[in-house]
């Protein structure tokens, strides 16, 4: 069964700095991994996917790498903003149909003004 | 844009009603998602649907069963609310592709007393 796990689980930073978010899962015959965002109270936004084909992908100031080989994902925010202070929750498809996925616990992340 | 809406942000129950939680997602999507949140479990998915009429259970069925009469409309029903299924309600949709990205809608926060 397909385990994802986020380090840190909460986070602190100054605003400006750069940071970089782990997951990682045990399973690595995965379609695809999906970054999300959600803020306090409301549902997830989806940041990032990177299909199994792909080593990384870029969104702004956001870009997120898979190494399916040794079954990690991080997630690097360049510049941290208050407005990045969010929970953020990294996915992957929890059996070979691909489309059910198993969440990580997610990392709070809080950008000090 | 991907829209997936959900009937109510807040919602209030006493144990023992029937409750329907409805989600519609105006994008055609083929798969349709019902997850529940809460402090410490993360996300959890109960049921999903990947056609009209269609449904498989996720992890944590028990207690709920669900709805799917068309393409846009997936409802998530508790029998017999209890105190226990006060959660967050999460509902998505992906379409039936290689990518399977989901999108969210902004979430029901169900309480029972």
């Amino acid at each position: 069964k397909q385990e994802v796990t986020q380090i840190p689980a909460a986070l602190s930073v100054p605003e400006g700095e750069n940071l970089v978010l782990n997951c990682s899962f045990t399973d690595s015959a995965i379609y695809n991994l999906q970054w999300f965002r959600q803020d306090p109270g409301k549902g997830l936004t989806s940041l990032l996917l990177i299909q199994s084909s792909q080593r990384e992908q870029t969104s702004g100031r956001l870009n997120a790498s898979l190494d399916k080989s040794s079954g990690r994902s991080t997630l690097y925010i360049a510049a941290s903003q208050p407005g990045d202070s969010a929970t953020y929750l990294c996915a992957v498809p929890m059996n070979n149909a691909g489309n059910m996925l198993t969440f990580g616990g997610g990392t709070r992340l809080m950008v000090k003004p | 844009d991907v829209k997936v809406t959900q009937s109510s942000r807040y919602l209030v129950k006493r144990t023992g009603e029937k409750v329907f939680l409805e989600c519609v997602q105006d994008m055609d999507h083929e798969n349709m998602f019902w997850y529940r949140q809460d402090p410490g479990l993360g996300l959890r998915l109960i049921y999903f649907s990947y056609d009209v009429k269609m449904k498989e259970k996720g992890d944590i069925p028990e207690g709920y069963s669900v709805s799917r009469e068309k393409k846009e409309r997936f409802s998530l029903i508790l029998e017999s609310a209890s105190t226990n299924q006060t959660s967050m309600y999460l509902c998505a949709s992906s379409p039936w592709t290689e990518i399977y990205e989901q999108y969210f809608g902004p979430g029901t926060r169900l309480t029972v007393t």
